[in-house]
């Protein structure tokens, strides 16, 4: 079975400070990996995504992430956080191989604060 | 562009109550279709999932459930409402092979 840990709840940074959020998943093959965000009371947009190929993947918003297959991590970055940043964040694996039993399993979330 | 519809926002019923929540797809055909709960600091947690018209998995035991009357309509359904259903609901899309494509959510109060 699939399952993904984010081990920061709650991080706290300075606007224009670097960031950095943690994911770890548990999958018996390569998997998709997918960063979500998520704003209070909203539904959750995509931010980037690794399906194969090159192991740093960019996103929208000036975020990038990188995947390390010896060490099941898929760590999310910003150079520069802005205030806007502020919002929960979500890493997410699917099964590799798609297929009809395709879904996505999440972590808990990390949830950013960006101080001025 | 697909676009996905999530309603309503928000929603007050009483314990005991009937629910229903909709969702549907446009512009895309045959989507896998998704309905997540959140509940703070849980993350999301995967309640039905469906391939197709009347097919509906089920992920976790509860009291809810699911249908699929067409291509791109999702209902999440409950009899009688009990305050532990209480949360915030999302539906989703995907083409069964990407990232999964989110509503805007439905905010439930059980009172």
């Amino acid at each position: 079975a699939q399952s993904v840990t984010q081990p920061d709840i709650h991080i706290t940074v300075s606007e224009g400070a670097s960031l950095e959020l943690r994911c770890n998943y548990s999958y018996g093959a390569t998997p998709y990996l997918f960063w979500y965000v998520q704003s209070p009371g909203q539904g959750l947009q995509l931010l980037l995504k690794y399906f194969s190929g090159d192991t740093l993947v960019q996103g929208i918003k000036g975020f990038e992430a990188e995947f390390k297959r010896s060490q099941s991590s898929f760590n999310l970055r910003k150079p520069s956080v802005h205030w806007s940043d502020a919002a929960e964040y979500f890493c997410a694996v699917g099964p590799g191989s798609g297929g009809s039993n395709y879904k996505l399993t999440f972590g808990k979330g990390t949830l950013l604060t960006v101080n001025p | 562009s697909q676009t996905i519809h999530q309603w309503p926002a928000t929603l007050v019923q009483p314990v005991g109550s009937p629910l229903s929540l909709e969702c549907t797809v446009e512009g895309t055909s045959n989507p896998n279709l998704y309905w997540y709960r959140q509940a703070a600091g849980r993350g999301l947690q995967l309640l039905f999932y469906s391939v197709g018209i009347g097919q509906i998995s089920s992920e976790v035991p509860q009291n809810l459930s699911a249908s699929r009357p067409q291509d791109r309509q999702f209902i999440l359904s409950s009899k009688k409402l009990l305050l532990s259903d209480s949360g915030f609901y999302l539906c989703a899309w995907s083409t069964g092979e990407t990232e999964a494509f989110f509503g805007q959510g439905t905010r439930l109060t059980v009172v």
